[in-house]
Protein backbone atom coordinates (compact mmCIF):
# COMPACT_ATOMS: atom_id res chain seq x y z
CA UNK A 1 0.00 0.00 0.00
CA UNK A 2 1.15 2.99 -0.51
CA UNK A 3 2.59 5.74 2.15
CA UNK A 4 3.94 8.78 3.04
CA UNK A 5 6.33 10.10 5.25
CA UNK A 6 7.02 13.22 6.88
CA UNK A 7 10.07 12.68 9.32
CA UNK A 8 9.73 15.95 10.95
CA UNK A 9 7.14 16.34 13.22
CA UNK A 10 7.68 19.98 14.46
CA UNK A 11 10.57 22.49 12.97
CA UNK A 12 11.07 25.93 13.98
CA UNK A 13 12.94 28.35 11.95
CA UNK A 14 13.87 32.42 12.31
CA UNK A 15 11.84 34.61 10.15
CA UNK A 16 13.57 35.47 6.95
CA UNK A 17 15.62 32.02 6.81
CA UNK A 18 15.31 29.22 4.38
CA UNK A 19 12.57 26.01 5.14
CA UNK A 20 12.37 23.09 3.80
CA UNK A 21 9.91 20.34 4.81
CA UNK A 22 10.74 16.49 3.74
CA UNK A 23 8.08 13.86 2.63
CA UNK A 24 9.01 10.69 1.45
CA UNK A 25 6.58 8.39 -0.72
CA UNK A 26 6.41 4.28 -0.87
CA UNK A 27 4.78 4.01 -4.38
CA UNK A 28 5.80 1.30 -7.22
CA UNK A 29 5.11 4.17 -9.77
CA UNK A 30 4.93 8.29 -10.57
CA UNK A 31 2.22 9.32 -8.24
CA UNK A 32 0.73 12.74 -7.85
CA UNK A 33 1.81 14.61 -4.90
CA UNK A 34 0.71 17.26 -3.45
CA UNK A 35 1.49 19.99 -0.32
CA UNK A 36 -0.90 21.64 1.71
CA UNK A 37 -1.12 23.89 4.58
CA UNK A 38 -3.47 24.10 7.44
CA UNK A 39 -3.87 27.06 9.56
CA UNK A 40 -4.89 26.77 12.91
CA UNK A 41 -8.42 26.53 12.84
CA UNK A 42 -8.69 26.53 9.37
CA UNK A 43 -8.94 23.40 6.43
CA UNK A 44 -6.31 22.35 4.25
CA UNK A 45 -5.25 25.14 1.36
CA UNK A 46 -3.78 23.62 -1.48
CA UNK A 47 -0.01 25.13 -2.04
CA UNK A 48 1.54 23.29 -5.49
CA UNK A 49 0.75 19.83 -6.84
CA UNK A 50 3.21 17.55 -9.16
CA UNK A 51 1.82 15.30 -11.24
CA UNK A 52 4.43 15.18 -14.67
CA UNK A 53 6.57 17.05 -16.58
CA UNK A 54 9.42 19.94 -14.95
CA UNK A 55 10.21 18.29 -11.38
CA UNK A 56 10.50 21.58 -9.87
CA UNK A 57 7.06 23.19 -9.18
CA UNK A 58 6.02 26.18 -8.18
CA UNK A 59 2.81 27.43 -5.63
CA UNK A 60 1.52 29.55 -4.12
CA UNK A 61 2.88 31.95 -0.95
CA UNK A 62 6.46 31.77 -2.16
CA UNK A 63 6.99 28.27 -2.09
CA UNK A 64 7.56 25.68 -4.28
CA UNK A 65 8.86 21.79 -4.35
CA UNK A 66 11.21 18.87 -6.19
CA UNK A 67 10.10 15.72 -6.90
CA UNK A 68 13.05 13.52 -7.05
CA UNK A 69 12.14 9.94 -8.25
CA UNK A 70 15.56 8.41 -6.80
CA UNK A 71 14.59 9.16 -3.24
CA UNK A 72 11.20 8.58 -3.60
CA UNK A 73 11.07 12.38 -2.37
CA UNK A 74 8.90 15.83 -2.55
CA UNK A 75 9.93 17.95 -0.56
CA UNK A 76 8.81 21.53 0.44
CA UNK A 77 11.18 24.72 0.39
CA UNK A 78 10.80 28.09 0.77
CA UNK A 79 14.08 30.91 0.57
CA UNK A 80 12.69 33.40 3.34
CA UNK A 81 10.00 32.18 5.80
CA UNK A 82 7.23 34.89 7.16
CA UNK A 83 6.08 34.70 10.27
CA UNK A 84 2.44 34.32 8.45
CA UNK A 85 3.86 30.57 7.34
CA UNK A 86 3.26 28.90 10.64
CA UNK A 87 1.11 26.13 10.47
CA UNK A 88 0.84 22.65 9.75
CA UNK A 89 2.05 21.18 6.53
CA UNK A 90 1.18 17.93 4.64
CA UNK A 91 2.32 15.97 2.36
CA UNK A 92 -0.34 13.85 0.05
CA UNK A 93 0.09 11.03 -2.62
CA UNK A 94 -2.69 10.06 -4.61
CA UNK A 95 -2.11 6.49 -6.32
CA UNK A 96 -2.97 6.61 -9.92
CA UNK A 97 -5.90 4.22 -10.61
CA UNK A 98 -7.22 4.52 -7.54
CA UNK A 99 -9.26 7.05 -8.42
CA UNK A 100 -8.29 10.50 -6.46
CA UNK A 101 -7.65 8.59 -2.86
CA UNK A 102 -5.59 11.00 -0.99
CA UNK A 103 -3.10 9.43 1.19
CA UNK A 104 -1.84 11.88 3.48
CA UNK A 105 1.29 11.99 6.01
CA UNK A 106 0.93 13.27 9.75
CA UNK A 107 2.15 16.80 8.64
CA UNK A 108 5.17 18.96 9.81
CA UNK A 109 4.31 21.53 12.46
CA UNK A 110 6.13 25.05 11.27
CA UNK A 111 7.14 27.82 14.15
CA UNK A 112 8.48 30.75 12.76
CA UNK A 113 10.25 32.87 15.48
CA UNK A 114 10.89 36.70 15.20
CA UNK B 1 -15.57 31.57 -6.73
CA UNK B 2 -16.89 30.24 -3.47
CA UNK B 3 -14.87 27.54 -2.16
CA UNK B 4 -16.21 24.62 0.02
CA UNK B 5 -18.37 25.52 2.80
CA UNK B 6 -18.83 23.62 5.89
CA UNK B 7 -21.27 24.08 8.51
CA UNK B 8 -21.34 24.17 12.05
CA UNK B 9 -18.14 25.06 12.18
CA UNK B 10 -17.66 23.83 15.92
CA UNK B 11 -19.99 21.46 17.76
CA UNK B 12 -20.31 20.32 21.12
CA UNK B 13 -22.57 17.39 22.04
CA UNK B 14 -22.84 15.00 24.92
CA UNK B 15 -21.95 11.47 24.33
CA UNK B 16 -25.32 9.37 22.83
CA UNK B 17 -26.18 12.29 21.25
CA UNK B 18 -26.65 12.57 17.54
CA UNK B 19 -24.83 15.22 15.48
CA UNK B 20 -24.79 15.99 11.68
CA UNK B 21 -22.46 18.06 9.42
CA UNK B 22 -23.21 20.02 6.08
CA UNK B 23 -21.33 20.42 3.37
CA UNK B 24 -22.08 22.22 -0.10
CA UNK B 25 -18.81 22.04 -2.94
CA UNK B 26 -17.73 23.86 -5.24
CA UNK B 27 -20.17 24.46 -8.19
CA UNK B 28 -20.19 22.27 -10.22
CA UNK B 29 -17.61 19.82 -8.63
CA UNK B 30 -19.42 15.75 -9.39
CA UNK B 31 -16.90 14.69 -6.28
CA UNK B 32 -17.04 14.75 -2.51
CA UNK B 33 -14.84 13.70 0.23
CA UNK B 34 -15.39 13.38 3.67
CA UNK B 35 -12.52 12.82 5.84
CA UNK B 36 -11.63 12.59 9.60
CA UNK B 37 -8.74 14.38 11.40
CA UNK B 38 -7.77 13.41 14.07
CA UNK B 39 -5.36 15.55 16.36
CA UNK B 40 -1.51 15.58 15.02
CA UNK B 41 -2.54 13.63 12.47
CA UNK B 42 -3.40 13.87 8.52
CA UNK B 43 -7.24 13.40 7.15
CA UNK B 44 -7.68 10.20 6.86
CA UNK B 45 -11.00 9.43 3.96
CA UNK B 46 -14.34 7.92 4.86
CA UNK B 47 -16.57 8.38 1.95
CA UNK B 48 -16.15 9.65 -1.39
CA UNK B 49 -19.67 10.19 -4.14
CA UNK B 50 -19.41 10.68 -7.34
CA UNK B 51 -22.37 12.60 -7.80
CA UNK B 52 -25.19 11.14 -5.77
CA UNK B 53 -23.55 7.70 -5.61
CA UNK B 54 -21.58 6.95 -2.94
CA UNK B 55 -18.27 5.04 -4.66
CA UNK B 56 -15.94 4.19 -1.52
CA UNK B 57 -17.42 4.12 1.64
CA UNK B 58 -14.84 1.58 2.76
CA UNK B 59 -13.25 3.47 5.78
CA UNK B 60 -16.80 4.47 7.42
CA UNK B 61 -17.99 3.16 10.37
CA UNK B 62 -21.16 1.90 9.64
CA UNK B 63 -22.84 1.42 12.61
CA UNK B 64 -23.09 4.59 13.79
CA UNK B 65 -22.13 7.09 10.77
CA UNK B 66 -24.35 7.72 7.59
CA UNK B 67 -24.13 10.10 4.74
CA UNK B 68 -26.12 10.78 2.16
CA UNK B 69 -25.40 12.91 -1.27
CA UNK B 70 -29.18 13.88 -2.65
CA UNK B 71 -29.12 15.98 -6.11
CA UNK B 72 -25.83 15.52 -6.11
CA UNK B 73 -24.95 18.66 -4.64
CA UNK B 74 -24.14 19.20 -0.95
CA UNK B 75 -24.05 16.42 1.41
CA UNK B 76 -24.78 15.48 5.02
CA UNK B 77 -22.59 13.27 6.94
CA UNK B 78 -24.32 11.73 10.57
CA UNK B 79 -22.95 10.48 13.73
CA UNK B 80 -25.50 8.74 15.93
CA UNK B 81 -24.70 8.21 18.77
CA UNK B 82 -21.65 9.79 19.18
CA UNK B 83 -19.12 8.78 21.46
CA UNK B 84 -15.95 10.06 22.88
CA UNK B 85 -13.49 9.15 20.13
CA UNK B 86 -15.57 11.18 17.92
CA UNK B 87 -13.84 13.67 18.90
CA UNK B 88 -12.22 15.34 15.49
CA UNK B 89 -12.21 17.29 12.71
CA UNK B 90 -14.88 17.12 10.08
CA UNK B 91 -13.66 17.86 6.52
CA UNK B 92 -15.21 18.29 3.49
CA UNK B 93 -13.65 18.38 0.05
CA UNK B 94 -14.62 18.62 -3.69
CA UNK B 95 -13.08 17.76 -6.77
CA UNK B 96 -14.43 17.81 -10.53
CA UNK B 97 -13.63 15.98 -13.55
CA UNK B 98 -15.07 18.41 -15.67
CA UNK B 99 -12.06 20.73 -14.77
CA UNK B 100 -9.57 18.25 -16.18
CA UNK B 101 -7.83 18.24 -12.47
CA UNK B 102 -9.76 15.48 -11.11
CA UNK B 103 -7.00 14.31 -8.79
CA UNK B 104 -7.20 17.75 -7.32
CA UNK B 105 -8.78 18.19 -3.97
CA UNK B 106 -9.95 21.39 -2.14
CA UNK B 107 -11.06 21.31 0.96
CA UNK B 108 -13.52 23.38 3.18
CA UNK B 109 -12.90 24.41 6.99
CA UNK B 110 -13.76 22.28 8.49
CA UNK B 111 -16.48 21.29 11.60
CA UNK B 112 -14.71 20.71 15.07
CA UNK B 113 -16.70 18.44 16.78
CA UNK B 114 -15.76 17.86 20.88
CA UNK B 115 -17.77 15.08 22.40
CA UNK B 116 -18.12 15.10 26.25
Amino acid sequence: AQSVTQPDIHITVSEGASLELRCNYSYGATPYLFWYVQSPGQGLQLLLKYFSGDTLVQGIKGFEAEFKRSQSSFNLRKPSVHWSDAAEYFCAVVHTGTASKLTFGTGTRLQVTL
Amino acid sequence: EAGVVQSPRYKIIEKKQPVAFWCNPISGHNTLYWYLQNLGQGPELLIRYENEEAVDDSQLPKDRFSAERLKGVDSTLKIQPAELGDSAVYLCASSSFLAGDADTQYFGPGTRLTVL
